[in-house]
């Protein structure tokens, strides 16, 4: 069974960068079947996604945040990663990473990382 | 703003039927996927596809479409299934992903 699992600085001072790991275990994240993405949600609000990667390393990324957003992949550690620039207030977030399934007109997101809390405050 | 829009609130009677609606252009190419998600926790996965559940989901879930609505029906509310649901689909390109803003379902 898959399983994400993020990690990275709770706390992320405005202006710097937030970089976190995804890493996943019980399956290959070079399998080809899947993509690999991030998702996050500021404290009582919805979910807002990122964008997402193949193990090819080939992302697409959410337009209203594709300036400031990087997705890569480590194939040899079964891991992508995320980073956010210039960061303010309002990327205060849970970030989720999950599996994407992607099929012809079908998507989703499954399983899903228990997420972690990021701070940005000085 | 989200190109996927869901009523912010529903309720329903123990016991009883609820639909919870998903409505965006992309929704007359692409399906719904839908998403419970208790307080303090991740995500879950309830229905995908036309109408397909993982394993583990009761059968009281269950998904449809019709032109640029998608619906989550739960047959027989339960306590435990008070929660928020998400929509998620593609986005008007295709190849991004765009979530809807969440309904609050609180089981009377």
């Amino acid at each position: 069974q898959v399983q994400l699992q993020e990690s990275g600085p709770g706390l992320v001072k405005p202006s710097q960068t937030l970089s976190l790991t995804c890493t996943v275990s019980g399956g290959s994240i070079s399998s080809g079947d899947y993509y690999w993405s991030w998702i996050r949600q500021p404290p009582g609000k919805g979910l807002e996604w990122i964008g997402y990667i193949y193990y090819s390393g080939s992302t697409y990324y959410n337009p209203s945040l594709k300036s400031r957003v990087t997705i890569s992949v480590d194939t040899s550690k079964n891991q992508f990663s995320l980073k956010l620039s210039s960061v303010t207030a309002a990327d205060t977030a849970v970030y989720y990473c999950a599996r994407v399934s992607m099929i012809v007109v079908e998507n989703w997101f499954d399983p899903w990382g228990q997420g972690t809390l990021v701070t940005v405050s000085s | 703003s989200s190109e996927l829009t869901q009523d912010p609130a529903v309720s329903v009677a123990l016991g009883q039927t609820v639909r919870i609606t998903c409505q965006g252009d992309s929704l007359r190419s692409y399906y719904a996927s839908w998403y419970q998600q208790k307080p303090g926790q991740a995500p879950v996965l309830v229905i995908y596809g036309k109408n397909n559940r993982p394993s583990g989901i009761p059968d009281r879930f269950s998904g449809s479409s019709s032109g640029n609505t998608a619906s989550l029906t739960i047959t027989g509310a339960q306590a435990e299934d008070e929660a928020d649901y998400y929509c998620n689909s593609r986005d008007s390109s295709g190849m991004g992903v765009v979530f809807g803003g969440g309904t609050k379902l609180t089981v009377l």
